[in-house]
């Protein structure tokens, strides 16, 4: 089963300070992604990483930046963070074993952040 | 059904009722994947159905995939209250400069039981 992990799970933040969400997976997946959920809507790709040093931008990158520093933790930081930056945000990893369009995702628990 | 923007739709049975929850997508794909969430938890795949196979079954689950009309399904046959939780579909919409993007429908959300 995979493992993956965030911290902190919940975060208070004031607007206009930094936030650093942690991810950490144990299953030697090459694909990390971060993503937002916001109440009713599914799950949008901020930033994406197929390996140590990686970073792409996902769908939603506008005032998210992501470090890749190491196989198994991927950060999302928020540099300034503003009030509509609230959501619930899900780390993910993946392998594509079965070739593209494959990759199954294993997700962590989640991180939810409040900017006030 | 689901998909995009759309926002997350809503089911409400009984216990014993089989169910049916669509997706259906906008640009080609070869594999449709499905996600179930449990409240306060991160998504974990339950299902994945390739374009070759146009149904895959996994105990009381069946998903239905159709390439021509770009939809997808998945059925919970006998549902129990265990099944109670959101289920998105995901495909990979293979577009030049992405790799192993997965992009996710608003979801549906099943409740079972009072």
């Amino acid at each position: 089963e995979a493992a993956v992990t965030q911290s902190p799970r919940n975060k208070v933040a004031v607007t206009g300070g930094k936030v650093t969400l942690s991810c950490n997976q144990t299953n030697n997946h090459n694909n990390m992604y971060w993503y937002r959920q916001d109440t009713g809507h599914g799950l949008r790709l901020i930033h994406y990483s197929y390996g140590a040093g990686s970073t792409e931008k996902g769908d939603i990158p506008d005032g998210y930046k992501a470090s890749r520093p190491s196989q198994e933790n991927f950060s999302l930081i928020l540099e300034l963070a503003t009030p509509s930056q609230t959501s619930v945000y899900f780390c993910a990893s993946g392998d594509a074993l079965g070739g593209r369009g494959q990759d199954t995702q294993y997700f962590g628990p989640g991180t939810r952040l409040l900017v006030l | 059904s689901q998909w995009g923007e759309e926002n997350l739709q809503a089911l409400s049975i009984q216990e014993g009722e089989d169910v049916t929850m669509n997706c259906s997508y906008k640009t080609y794909t070869t594999v449709v994947h499905w996600y179930r969430q449990d409240s306060g938890r991160g998504p974990a795949l339950i299902i994945l159905i390739r374009s070759n196979e146009r149904e895959k079954r996994s105990g009381r689950l069946r998903a239905t995939l159709d390439t021509s009309s770009q939809s997808s399904s998945l059925s919970i046959t006998a549902a129990q209250c265990e099944d109670t939780a959101v289920y998105f579909c995901a495909t990979d919409p293979l577009l030049s400069g992405s790799f192993n993007k997965l992009t996710f429908g608003a979801g549906t959300r099943l409740a079972v039981c009072p």
